[in-house]
């Protein structure tokens, strides 16, 4: 079975503070991808990677940064936590189409 | 530009009974992948359920079926024989035409099943 691992389940931070979420594949997966899910809204891209080093903005980038240095991790960064960016966040990996993206089970970041 | 559409933000079923999540899309690619997903209160996405557009016949995996009407857009994902489990939140997704292999979701369903 193919797993994706999200370094947290629950974080909280500060305004202002670095915040990095972790997430790695153990499937070899060119494709990674970072959501943010916020109620009513359903999940939104906020970047993603199709290989190492590379990386493409999404829907939403602003506030966030991406890092990519192995093929397994994929990082997301906010570079100066703010309150709105409290949210659920999702990591997903997918082989090539039209096999199924799968998800890290999230990880809740409260900002305060 | 591609577009999913969820207009059933909560739904109410008795265990036991069918439902049915309703969900358009608008592409204007010839080809194109539908997608379900559960995702528990616990926030784990769950993948139910896969239609492609040149697929023949509907898509099915034990009680879930995917009514797939390509004229009218829909992809419907129907619940057969509701479970106490099935208590969750429902996306409908699709395969974006860039971005790599990323998905564009709809908004949720929000399905409650009541004994």
């Amino acid at each position: 079975d193919v797993k994706v691992t999200q370094s947290s389940r629950y974080l909280v931070k500060r305004t202002g503070e670095k915040v990095f979420l972790e997430c790695v594949q153990d499937m070899d997966h060119e494709n990674m991808f970072w959501y943010r899910q916020d109620p009513g809204l359903g999940l939104r891209l906020i970047y993603f990677s199709y290989d190492v080093k590379m990386k493409e903005k999404g829907d939403i980038p602003e506030g966030y940064s991406v890092s990519r240095e192995k093929k397994e991790r994929f990082s997301l960064i906010l570079e100066s936590a703010s309150t709105n960016q409290t949210s659920m966040y999702l990591c997903a990996s997918s082989p090539p189409p039209p096999q199924v993206p799968h998800f890290g089970d999230g990880t809740r970041l409260s900002i305060l | 530009a591609q577009k999913i559409t969820q207009t059933q933000p909560g739904m109410f079923v008795q265990e036991k009974e069918a439902v049915t999540l309703d969900c358009t899309y608008d592409t204007s690619d010839p080809s194109y992948g539908l997608f379900w997903y559960k995702q528990p209160s616990s926030g784990e996405m769950i993948f139910l359920i896969y239609q492609g557009s040149y697929d023949q016949q509907n898509a099915t995996e034990g009680r879930y079926s995917l009514n797939f009407q390509k004229a009218r857009k829909s992809a419907n994902l129907v619940i057969s024989a509701s479970q106490l489990g099935d208590s969750a939140m429902y996306f409908c997704a699709m395969r974006r035409n860039q971005a790599g292999t990323a998905l564009i979701f709809g908004k949720g369903t929000t399905l409650s099943v009541s004994s």
